[in-house]
């Protein structure tokens, strides 16, 4: 079955600067991978999600590239902000099943 | 719209003894999933169901029984509670039927807590 990797599990970042959180998944089925943000005491809500076919997609200060040559996907916030505080959750899938990283929490210092 | 409502938010029950979260979603959504949340091991799948009237399980069952009631409302029961029960579910729903490359709507989670 599919296995999601997702480092770091925590980071810390001053506001203002840019984090990035990398996901390795290992089937190479897989074609379609979300990105989620757990705020505390909610359910994840969708941020992004690239396919396949794409390498990179960006949405404001938010962007995710893709390597599906080396199984590798990314996330990037640029600009953070308090609000971008949060855990964030990679995931996999091979249009059947689903599989989610172990998720990062994400701190921006003020 | 509410979305994905689950009820209830809190839990504590006895070991051995039995309850259900219930989980209805206002979007006409076609499948369902039960999820819970451990922490270091993200969200894994105890159930879903693709379109109303089937069920299927995920990656982690036991002990765990679903019920899709109608195509608004999809139930977990814990028959027997254990303390490895202790978690936070959550219930998701999506428009693709049968398929999971579509955005997941969730709930705001149900914490049970086994003693």
């Amino acid at each position: 079955g599919e296995n999601v990797e997702q480092h770091p599990s925590t980071l810390s970042v001053q506001e203002g600067d840019s984090a990035v959180i990398k996901c390795t998944y290992s089937d190479s089925a897989s074609n379609y991978f979300p990105w989620y943000k757990q705020e505390l005491g909610k359910g994840p809500q969708l941020i992004i999600d690239i396919r396949s076919n794409v390498g990179e997609k960006k949405d404001q200060r938010i962007a995710v590239t893709l390597n599906k040559t080396a199984k590798h996907f990314s996330l990037h916030i640029t600009e953070t902000q308090p609000e971008d505080s949060a855990v964030y959750f990679c995931a996999a899938s091979d249009d059947y099943k689903l599989s989610f990283g172990a998720g990062t929490t994400v701190t921006v210092r003020a | 719209n509410a979305g994905v409502t689950q009820t209830p938010k809190f839990q504590v029950l006895k070991t051995g003894q039995s309850m259900t979260l219930q989980c209805a979603q206002d979007m006409n959504h076609n499948s369902m999933y039960w999820y819970r949340q451990d922490p270091g091991m993200g969200l894994r799948l105890i159930y879903y169901s693709a379109s109303e009237g089937t069920t299927d399980k995920g990656e982690v069952p036991n002990g765990y029984n679903v019920s899709r009631l109608n195509k608004r409302e999809f139930s977990l029961r814990l028959e027997s509670a254990a303390p490895s029960q202790t978690s936070v579910y959550f219930c998701a729903s999506t428009q693709s039927q049968g398929s999971n490359t579509g955005e997941l709507f969730f709930g705001e989670g149900s914490r049970l807590t086994v003693l």
